[in-house]
């Protein structure tokens, strides 16, 4: 069973564009989330799509957004980048994103801004 | 909102060696997990554990709920397991919140 897969790898972009970052989750699973890794501020919850929903949101600007796919496929958008967006981004898929449920990482978009 | 303190921040150890990791955080859970972050940057799944202890191999991990914290232990360790080593919490669903993590490097 392929795990999850996000693309690109790598991106660069100058400040005030916007990107849209790709996650394919485990198959089958149907909650994917959005993690947001820094040096300084670690790894922060940005937002969880269940069922092409969005079910829970962390404390990020409006800049962020994301969507998901009725294949469970999902998508996060900045817009207006800034510097301090630099940063790993990864994506997580469970199976409901219920209790008990591991949570499976894809390898990350190493994203930076200059 | 919920706080999640590791310690220690940083371990160096010989090839072969144990290791405790510990998790304190700050309110009851529901959810608690251990990954493990390659030099890659992949975060692997180790253990989901609120509570309870479970074994996979050299590792095991432990959650006392009712006083809020987890130890997760490496035995023998290898050059392999070197990384980082985070714990994460939620108190409802898969909104985790992960602590500093430990840097964990084994030496040959």
């Amino acid at each position: 069973k392929a795990g999850v897969t996000q693309t690109p790898r790598y991106l660069i972009k100058t400040r005030g564009q916007q990107v849209t970052l790709s996650c394919s989750p485990i198959s089958g699973h149907r909650s994917v989330s959005w993690y947001q890794q820094t040096p300084g501020q670690g790894l922060q919850f940005l937002f969880e799509y269940f069922s092409e929903t969005q079910r829970n949101k962390g404390n990020f600007p409006g800049r962020f957004s994301g969507r998901q796919f009725s294949n469970s496929r999902s998508e996060m958008n900045v817009s207006t980048l800034e510097l301090g967006d630099s940063a790993l981004y990864l994506c997580a898929s469970s199976l409901e994103g219920g209790y008990g449920e591991k949570l499976f990482f894809g390898s990350g978009t190493q994203l930076s801004v200059l | 909102g919920i706080q999640v303190e590791q310690s220690p921040p940083d371990l160096i150890l010989q090839e072969g060696a144990n290791s405790t990791l510990r998790c304190n955080f700050s309110d009851s859970v529901n959810n608690l997990q251990w990954f493990h972050q390659n030099p890659w940057g992949q975060l692997i799944n180790l253990f989901y554990i609120p509570s309870g202890t479970k074994q996979n191999g050299r590792l095991s991990a432990t959650t006392v709920a009712t006083e809020r914290y987890s130890l997760l232990y490496i035995s023998s360790s290898q050059t392999t397991d070197s990384g980082v080593y985070f714990c994460a919490v939620a108190t409802y669903g898969n909104k985790l919140v992960f602590g500093a993590g430990t840097i964990l490097r084994v030496k040959s």
